[in-house]
């Protein structure tokens, strides 16, 4: 089974600085997605980006951006130029590419179990 | 459209009452999710559906129903619930291979 592992249950930032929040996951598989999801206290689950193991290229959206290492199976989340808005829990969530034992995509998102974010004025 | 509500945004029941929560989407997914959330952890899933059939259950109590009338709802009903059902429900949902895109969420007290 999958496991998804953020070490950090609280970081701070200062406002227009640059955060960085880690992610490790573990896995026997070799094709998967990797997802940040954003939830302010207004409680919406929203998706900041979304990594395809199978691209090397690291997925940048904006002021955020990610440090993907496979062979370390890392995934780091990089906001640059923190905003208030940005205060918020965020989670890492792992999803297998692996076809379904009843034949249809594999639909189950494994999460970390999150870092709230504080973005200090 | 590229939302997912969902109706109503908090709700008060009592462990005798039956009641349900409804998520619409408009977004042509064929796959929708429902999951609780407990307050500071990640949402744990529920049941999946895909194409309008049940796909996963994981292994929630009776007292909770899903039903899918068409492939743009989703409802859960509830009924003879405990007060540690009380969380916040969200539904979700995806294109096959796709990031889920969640809904705001349906707060649940049970007294």
């Amino acid at each position: 089974a999958q496991t998804v592992t953020q070490s950090q249950p609280e970081m701070s930032v200062q406002e227009a600085e640059t955060v960085t929040l880690s992610c490790t996951y573990d896995t026997s598989e070799s094709d998967y997605y990797l997802f940040w999801y954003k939830q302010p206290p207004s409680r919406q689950m929203i998706l900041v980006i979304r990594q395809e193991a199978y691209k090397q290229q690291n997925a940048t959206e904006n002021r955020f951006s990610v440090n993907f290492q496979k062979a370390a199976k890392s995934f780091s989340l990089k906001i640059s130029d923190s905003q208030l808005g940005d205060a918020a829990m965020y989670f890492c969530a792992y999803r297998s590419a692996k076809m379904g034992s009843s034949g249809g995509s594999n639909y189950k998102l494994t999460f970390g179990k999150g870092t709230l974010l504080t973005v200090n004025p | 459209d590229t939302e997912v509500t969902q109706t109503p945004k908090h709700l008060v029941m009592g462990m005798t009452n039956k009641k349900s929560l409804k998520c619409e989407q408009h977004m042509g997914h064929r796959a929708m999710y429902w999951y609780k959330q407990k307050a500071k952890k990640p949402p744990e899933l529920m049941f999946v559906y895909s194409y309008e059939k049940l796909s996963i259950n994981e292994s929630v109590p009776s007292r909770f129903s899903p039903e899918c009338p068409n492939s743009s709802l989703l409802n859960l009903h509830l009924h003879a619930l405990q007060p540690e059902d009380s969380a916040l429900y969200l539904c979700a949902s995806s294109q096959e291979r796709n990031e889920q895109f969640f809904g705001p969420g349906t707060r649940l007290t049970v007294l």
